[in-house]
């Protein structure tokens, strides 16, 4: 199992300038999620999903789109890049019954908006 | 809200010493469970270890454990004869019921010295 793979690992982009950052995951785990970490501070939620076809917005939503038509992928689109979207942005995904909890984390992609 | 506590943004330890490392969490929530997640300067994030709130021994996993106090709301991290590859930043999260991911701490910088 490859686990949770993300694209890019590196990217820069202008201001007012849209992307994907991709994320898929080979272990038909339920549930996937994309987390952002600013420096010296925890991860924060950006959104969620429980299943192809059904998302939701975490904690720091704004800016952000997100759709789940497999199981396997769950892209992140960023709109229209703005500087304080510059972060480390970290996809994971995890079962959501069976009591193990453990929720595996993609590399990461460290995006730097200009 | 729900909200997870480090208090020690950074921690110094002898090579084979025994180390704890502080966390704190808030709920009324009578279901949810306790993980730690280290990560190393490469930027990943490597799961640890994880605590159920209806779990009567405390976590070990290897020369991790946790150290989990109910009444008191803590889930303190011990890890036990450090090595210097045990420097990295320590993130202490929980995941609620009916919450879909898991909020983090600020984390704390262990710096293992020889």
């Amino acid at each position: 199992n490859a686990g949770v793979t993300q694209t890019p690992k590196f990217q820069v982009l202008k201001t007012g300038q849209s992307m994907t950052l991709q994320c898929a995951q080979d272990m038909n785990h339920e549930y996937m999620s994309w987390y952002r970490q600013d420096p010296g501070m925890g991860l924060r939620l950006i959104h969620y999903s429980v299943g192809a076809g059904i998302t939701d917005q975490g904690e720091v939503p704004n800016g952000y789109n997100v759709s789940r038509s497999t199981t396997e992928d769950f892209p992140l689109r960023l709109l229209s890049a703005a500087p304080s979207q510059t972060s480390v942005y970290f996809c994971a995904s995890r079962v959501t019954s069976g009591g193990n909890y453990e929720q595996y984390f993609g590399p990461g992609t460290r995006l730097t908006v200009t | 809200a729900q909200k997870i506590t480090q208090t020690q943004p950074g921690m110094f330890v002898q090579e084979k010493e025994a180390v704890t490392l502080d966390c704190t969490y808030d709920t009324s929530d009578p279901s949810y469970g306790l993980f730690w997640y280290k990560q190393p300067s490469s930027g990943e994030m490597i799961f640890l270890i994880y605590q159920g709130s209806y779990d009567q021994q405390n976590a070990t996993e290897g020369r991790y454990s946790l150290n989990f106090q109910k009444a008191r709301k803590s889930a303190n991290l011990v890890i036990s004869a450090s090595q210097l590859g045990d420097s990295a930043m320590y993130f202490c999260a929980n995941l609620y019921t009916g919450r879909r991911a898991l909020t983090f701490g600020s984390g704390t910088r262990l710096q293992v010295q020889p």
